[in-house]
Formats: structure tokens, sequence, C-alpha cells
């Protein structure tokens, strides 16, 4: 699977969105973009993904840039329980299509009140 | 939403013991399980990969005979690991994909809560 790339920490205030960046620089015309994120001492929780188009559903909002090198997931309102470490991950669809997902370091989000 | 649960929660048990984790997709039929390591402050580590009724897909590196996965219903994964010892406390966590979706180009992940294991 192609590498991600992604700040370690991130800070926002609460109420205010956040842009959450990620460089895929090498993606593959196969590749879905998908956002997991984490809170502490949780399992991983699916937030959101794409391909080419822009995608928002009610958690957050994808932001595909046209050569698809890179994308940004962005949380309009951020609230305190949206601390969490964010997982940027690119999936092939292979023919086997196992579907595993392969985590690199993420994002650490801190929100302040 | 579809939901995922892990027993137990927590566990502590000796050096030399097995431990068994229970990975159960509530609301739907999976096929396929993942399972994951995670250490302290860092990143989540694919272990395996388990579908129903066949042996599991081991990520190169993690031993086979040591942590060992059995998926014998729709509905249920268990991985157990043996012998454990001290460097094998972790929190480990199961992910579910729905058999649904099996066949469809790109679908969610649903992942359990995590066991975080400790081993004296």
């Amino acid at each position: 699977d192609a590498k991600t790339t992604q700040p370690n920490s991130m800070e926002s205030n609460e109420e205010e969105p956040v842009h959450l960046p990620c460089n895929h620089s090498t993606i593959s015309g196969t590749d879905y973009i998908h956002w997991y994120r984490q809170l502490p001492s949780q399992g991983p929780e699916y937030v959101i993904h794409g391909l080419t188009s822009n995608v928002n559903n009610r958690m957050a909002s994808l932001a595909i840039a046209e050569d698809r090198k890179s994308s940004t997931l962005i949380l309009h309102r951020a609230t305190l329980r949206d601390a969490a470490v964010y997982y940027c991950i690119l999936r092939d669809v292979p023919s086997s299509n196992t579907g595993k997902l392969i985590f690199g370091q993420g994002t650490t989000l801190q929100v302040k009140p | 939403g579809a939901v995922v649960s892990q027993h137990p929660s927590w566990v502590i048990c000796k050096s030399g013991t097995s431990v068994k984790i229970e990975c159960r997709s509530l609301d739907f039929q999976a096929t396929t399980m993942f399972w994951y390591r995670q250490f302290p402050k860092q990143s989540l580590m694919l272990m395996a990969t388990s579908n129903e009724g066949s042996k599991a897909t081991y990520e190169q590196g993690v031993e086979k005979d040591k942590f060992l996965i059995n998926h014998a219903s729709l509905t249920l994964s268990t991985l157990t690991v043996t012998s454990a010892h001290p460097e094998d406390s972790s929190f480990y966590i199961c992910s579910a994909r729905d058999r649904r979706t099996s066949g469809r180009g790109t679908y969610e992940q649903y992942f359990g809560p995590g066991t975080r294991l400790t081993v004296t």
C-alpha cells in the first residue's frame, strides 16, 4: 500500500473548524483514501473515505486534491470529544479484496476549551 | 451502526500462561476479521487476517504458534496468546468486515474496543 504523511500533532480551539492534512504523493489510481480516528484507550472508529470527489458525512468532510496527491479531513466545529489520533490510510482494492488496513503514525489532535 | 465487542476488556496473567481474547460481531456477519496490537504511544500493527472457516494469514514477523487465531463462525474470532511473556503486554484490537460488503470495492471496517493484556 502507498504511504501517507501526516503531521504528528495539531491543536484546535473548541467550536472552530479543523483541517487535518495528509500527503500521499505515491497514490495509485485505485487507492481509496480512508480516515479513521482513535480516542484514548479505544479501538479506531471509521470517519470517512473517498476516491476522487469530495465527500461529506455527519462526522466530517473530506477534500481531495485534484491530482489526488493530498487530502484534508475537515471537522467543521471541533468539540472536546474530537480529541483523538486521526489516521489517513490508503487502501488499494486488490483482486483478493481482503481489505486490510495498514496504519501509519497519525495526527494527534488536541482540542482546547 | 455495526458493533464489534471484545472480551475481556482487560486481563492480567502470569508469565507462561495462555490467554484467549474473543472478538464478536454483534449485529452483522463477518467473513473477515483482523487482529491488531498496539503498544503505548504507538500506532496499530496488523498481526493477522482471519477468514471464517480457513486458516489465518499472518503478517511478516508475527509468530503463528504464539498467536493462535480461530475464526469458527461468522460472528466470532478468537486470539490466543500462548505462553505469554511480559513483552506480550499490549492493547489487542480486532476489527471486522461486514459479509454484505463482500465484492464491493470499498467498505468500512468496524473495530472492537480493545483488550488490554498485562503479563506479570
